[in-house]
This record gives C-alpha cells, structure tokens and sequence, in this order.
C-alpha cells in the first residue's frame, strides 16, 4: 500500500518565519503535488513536481517554493510565512499514466 | 482545466443507495474521472476511477454518459462511516496529471 507520510500533524510558526513542510512517499512515484485545504475554498494546487529537481507552479504558488532533491521526498517551503497562510497542507503522490492520486494526512499549519 | 461542479451537500439513511452527480462540461479527450472520499483530519482517499460507461468496484460504482460532461458516483447501502466529503476530479493522464478538485460534496448518513 502507498504510504505518504508528511512529516508533521500540527505545526505554529510565527509571522516572517521560514517554515518546511516535508513529505516522503514510498512508492517510487514521479509526481508529487502539493495543496492546501481551506474551508469553502476546497483544494487548491500550490506546486508540483514530476521529476526530481523539476517543478511547475500550480494554481495558488505565490509565497510559496519548492525543493524536489530526491524522487522520494517533495518540500514545500513558506520563505516568510505570513498569516494567510494558515492553512491545511497536503501532500499527494501519483505514478505515471491514470494512476491516482495518494494523500498524505496532512498538516495543519497556523501562523501567528 | 476541466472545471467541476458538485452539489454541496446531500443527506441520506443508513441502507440507502446514493448518487452524487459532479458536472464537467468542457471535459478533454484524455481526462479521466476519478473520485476520492475525505474525512475530518485525513487527506483524500481514492475511491474509483472511469473514462466512459460504468466501472464497479467493491465499494462503489460510477456511471459516465456518452458525452462525458457529467457522471455520477453510485454508493449501494452507506453506513454512518459513509459520512464524509466525496470529491470528483477531472485530469488527464500525462505524467504531471495536474488536475483540478471542484468544492466536494458533503455526504451526511443518518440512522
């Protein structure tokens, strides 16, 4: 089974911070992808990736980079974090062609 | 991107059967559909995935017209562990898959 695991559940960080999120996936998956959940927002794609050192701005990128150094792991970085920020990220591996989309459970980010 | 539009909420009883129709109207030639189910404080779960006509598998069905501008999510007898929030997402299948959630819908089982 895809394990994705995201290396933190609960994360506060203060304003102008540099904040990482990690993630590891253990299923050797070219594509990886992160979002974050907002309340009546749904989903929304900030980065992804579909090679190592390889990256492609999603919908939402603005205040946001990436590192991608290893196939397996995918970091999303917050270089001055700010309180619109605050939010819940999530992480998601895909092999090639139709496969879907696996999840990490995610982390709850609060920036004050 | 294919953009979706899902109900928002649906309520039903335990035992029933639910449908949940997501729209996708401009739905490219390789763009799959696939549905996933979210519960509070986990990330989305896959559930099925379809190109045309119906795909079953052991949890669900999902049923897509010709047209493909729609389709609809089948669950036979939800349970309470049913609650949750079904997402339908419409992408294609290169290997980047960028693909765009609609809003979900919220599905409330009841006794």
């Amino acid at each position: 089974d895809v394990k994705v695991t995201q290396s933190s559940r609960y994360l506060v960080k203060r304003t102008g911070e540099k904040v990482f999120l990690e993630c590891v996936q253990d299923m050797d998956h070219e594509n990886m992808f992160w979002y974050r959940q907002d309340p009546g927002l749904g989903l929304r794609l900030i980065y992804f990736s579909y090679d190592v050192k390889m990256k492609e701005k999603g919908d939402i990128p603005e205040g946001y980079s990436v590192s991608r150094e290893k196939k397996e792991r995918f970091s999303l970085i917050l270089e001055s974090a700010s309180t619109n920020q605050t939010s819940m990220y999530l992480c998601a591996s895909k092999g090639v062609g139709n496969s879907p989309l696996h999840f990490g459970n995610g982390t709850r980010l609060t920036v004050t | 991107l294919a953009k979706t539009t899902q109900p928002i909420s649906m309520d039903s009883y335990e035992g029933q059967e639910v449908n949940i129709t997501c729209s996708h109207n401009n739905i490219a030639t390789n763009d799959y559909i696939t549905w996933y189910q979210q519960f509070p404080s986990q990330g989305p779960r896959f559930i099925i995935q379809g190109y045309k006509t119906k795909v079953t598998n052991e949890v669900a069905s999902l049923f897509i017209p010709a047209d493909r501008k729609s389709s609809t999510l089948s669950l036979p007898r939800v349970s309470l562990s049913d609650t949750a929030v079904y997402y339908c997402l419409v992408g294609d299948n290169t290997n980047a898959g960028k693909s765009t959630f609609g809003d979900g819908t919220t599905l409330t089982v009841k006794p």
